[in-house]
């Protein structure tokens, strides 16, 4: 059974930081891995897929990188505002393509 | 375009009744799935559909849950005789197809069994 830890699970950093948040899965099999935000009382935002084959992807300030091999992916934020304050999830597709397994997430706090 | 809807948004209801949930995916996405969040916990996978087919129904949790899903479209999970273990967050989500593209998540229907 795919098992998807995110360390750490609470994290506080001041305005402008460079920050990295971690995500580990048991199983390499994997399709793709999606990061997501998850605002308070709200669903969950994709921020980030990478497939199987892809080692990162950017997006503005954010960017996902992914060793399959290790099993490990990391979300590095640039120069964090407030407003990234929320939850981030990593979830792994398995192979079939399918059911996410999604990790407890990281609960990040940028403070002004 | 229209993102994926949830409906309720909250839903209260006493043990032992039974309770709707409803999804509308984003239109021409074939795929569409529900996951539970209960407090503290991470997402579980419940069911997914490919068009109106569900193939892997081995995540929901008991007898008690069913889903289906009408015209490759709007589907709805049915809870019956809830515990008040169900209290959760029920997430429904949609992608192109089966494992192709992100999963686009709807808000969630936030259920309290009491």
């Amino acid at each position: 059974k795919q098992e998807v830890t995110q360390i750490p699970a609470a994290l506080s950093v001041p305005e402008g930081e460079n920050l990295v948040l971690n995500c580990s899965f048991t199983d390499s099999a994997i399709y793709n891995l999606q990061w997501f935000r998850q605002d308070p009382g709200k669903g969950l935002t994709s921020l980030l897929l990478i497939q199987s084959s892809q080692r990162e992807q950017t997006s503005g300030r954010l960017n996902a990188s992914l060793d399959k091999s290790s099993g490990r992916s990391t979300l590095y934020i640039a120069a964090s505002q407030p407003g990234d304050s929320a939850t981030y999830l990593c979830a792994v597709s398995p192979n079939s393509g399918y059911a996410l397994n999604f990790g407890k997430g990281t609960s990040l706090l940028v403070t002004p | 375009g229209a993102g994926v809807s949830q409906s309720p948004s909250n839903k209260v209801t006493e043990k032992g009744k039974d309770v709707e949930l409803r999804c509308d995916p984003i239109s021409g996405h074939t795929a569409l799935y529900w996951y539970r969040q209960r407090l503290g916990q991470g997402l579980e996978f419940l069911i997914y559909f490919q068009g109106n087919s569900a193939p892997d129904k081995s995540g929901l949790p008991s007898d008690r849950f069913s889903a289906e899903r009408t015209g490759e479209s709007v589907s709805t999970l049915t809870i019956q005789r809830t515990q008040q273990e169900d209290s959760a967050v029920y997430l429904c989500a949609s992608s192109l197809r089966q494992g192709v593209g992100e999963q686009y998540f709807g808000p969630g229907t936030r259920l309290t069994v009491t």
